[in-house]
């Protein structure tokens, strides 16, 4: 199995409050992505990062944020939860862009009251 | 209307049956990727293929390029492949990956 952690891996959180999840990796590739993932929807990109300090948005970033300050960590972080960020959010890697097999973390199941 | 549509969304098979997953797109894709989600969360990387087809075990991936369609099959089913199967494409151009909804198979011992 590839070496993908995400912490924490449950969180229940009330509305307005600040939440960091974390990924962190041992394979040493070079994209990382968070995704949610809600009954009736598909996976869906929050955010990407393409290299250290190399992020860009996907199609649900608002109300989110994300830091790669190292190869082997991606931060995503909700600058004030709302109830509907309450969702499973799963963080990925591959070795070189979508072209490339990924894999997928664990998955953290936030809660947000 | 979703990019990617994959039929059926549920299906019920007994074990040994030959199973098929659909997944079609309405967009120019570079790549296809199967991946199957456990019922405990985790989300595997299955294939990922371009043109024509790949093999691993009992699992058979195909694409058509030209119609847009890919399907998954499984040869001798067992209550173990039990899980929710996912399409997703990477769109010409595109640095992301787009998601079908998914197809949750059962197999029934």
């Amino acid at each position: 199995d590839a070496g993908i952690t995400q912490s924490p891996r449950h969180k229940v959180t009330e509305t307005g409050t600040p939440v960091t999840l974390r990924c962190h990796q041992t394979e040493n590739h070079r994209y990382m992505y968070w995704y949610r993932q809600d009954p009736g929807h598909g996976l869906r990109l929050i955010h990407y990062s393409y290299g250290v300090k190399d992020t860009d948005k996907g199609e649900v970033s608002d109300g989110y944020s994300v830091s790669r300050s190292k190869t082997e960590d991606f931060l995503l972080t909700l600058e004030s939860a709302t109830s509907s960020q309450t969702s499973v959010y799963f963080c990925a890697i591959s070795e070189s862009g979508p072209m490339s097999e990924q894999f997928f973390g664990p998955g953290t199941r936030l809660t947000v009251l | 209307k979703n990019e990617v549509e994959q039929s059926p969304q549920n299906l019920t098979a007994q074990e040994g049956e030959f199973i098929t997953i659909n997944c079609s797109y309405s967009v120019g894709i570079s790549a296809l990727h199967w991946l199957q989600q456990h019922p405990g969360g985790g989300i595997v990387s299955l294939f990922m293929l371009s043109s024509g087809k790949k093999k691993h075990g009992r699992l058979i991936a195909t694409i058509n390029i030209q119609e847009k369609h890919s399907s998954l099959h499984i040869t001798a089913s067992h209550p173990r492949d039990s899980a929710v199967y996912i399409c997703a494409v990477r769109v010409s151009g595109a640095q992301k990956l787009v998601f079908g909804q998914g197809t949750r198979l059962t197999i029934n011992p």
